[in-house]
């Protein structure tokens, strides 16, 4: 069965750095796009970014453009989240997901808690 | 950007009780539409994609329909489990966007 665990999240500071990852098994990873997915506490849900199977293509939310970075390794069948110069707006849990069908998601990690906080 | 809005915010319903659910789109999207559950403490769970189809193992109280600007999730007698946040999410242009969500609680 298809699992996403996701990995990486905590406390840091703003202007600061993280990476999340995202461990991938299941299905064949190299055939899917990818895609991260936040939900600030209390909040409702902000796609942020998505990969293409070969790393060809990726796509960035206007909030995270020039800050955030995503990557894949299909050798590890992981994706990646870069996040770098973090502000206390980008606090929430992340999500990785594959994508499906032209935009929607089918399957979702559990989600890791990022706080961005002094 | 495509903006959805969901409607009602809450709603507030007896076990057994059909639900209606809306979601409204700025543009049109044809049946580029998702729908989703969500409990407290988990992940969202897809339920509906391409505006009325099932997803894998959902049940068949859960129906979508609607096309263009005006979806609809209905379920037609809610269980116990069925009682979370359900969020719409289109799929016909980007970047892919969520509507804010209508909570479904139990009277």
């Amino acid at each position: 069965q298809v699992q996403l665990v996701e990995s990486g999240g905590g406390l840091v500071k703003p202007g600061g750095s993280l990476r999340l990852s995202c461990a991938a098994s299941g299905f064949t990873f190299s055939d899917y796009y990818m895609t991260w997915i936040r939900q600030a506490p209390g909040r409702g849900l902000e796609w942020v970014s998505y990969i293409s199977g070969s790393s060809s293509s990726t796509n960035y939310a206007d909030s995270v453009k020039g800050r955030f970075t995503i990557s894949r390794d299909n050798a590890k069948n992981s994706v990646y989240l870069q996040m770098n110069s973090l502000r206390a707006e980008d606090t929430a849990v992340y999500y990785c997901a594959r994508w499906a069908g032209g935009g929607y998601f089918a399957y979702w990690g559990q989600g890791t808690l990022v706080t961005v906080s002094s | 950007e495509i903006v959805l809005t969901q409607s009602p915010g809450t709603l507030s319903l007896s076990p057994g009780e059909r639900a209606t659910l809306s979601c409204r789109a700025s543009q049109s999207l044809s049946t580029s539409l998702a729908w989703y559950q969500q409990k407290p403490g988990q992940a969202p769970r897809l339920l509906i994609y391409g505006a009325s189809s099932r997803a894998t193992g959902i049940p068949d109280r859960f129906s979508g329909s609607g096309s263009g600007t005006d979806f609809t999730l209905t379920i037609s007698r809610l269980e116990p489990e069925d009682f979370a946040v359900y969020y719409c999410q289109q799929y016909g242009s980007s970047p892919r966007t969520f509507g804010q969500g209508t909570k479904v609680e139990i009277k």
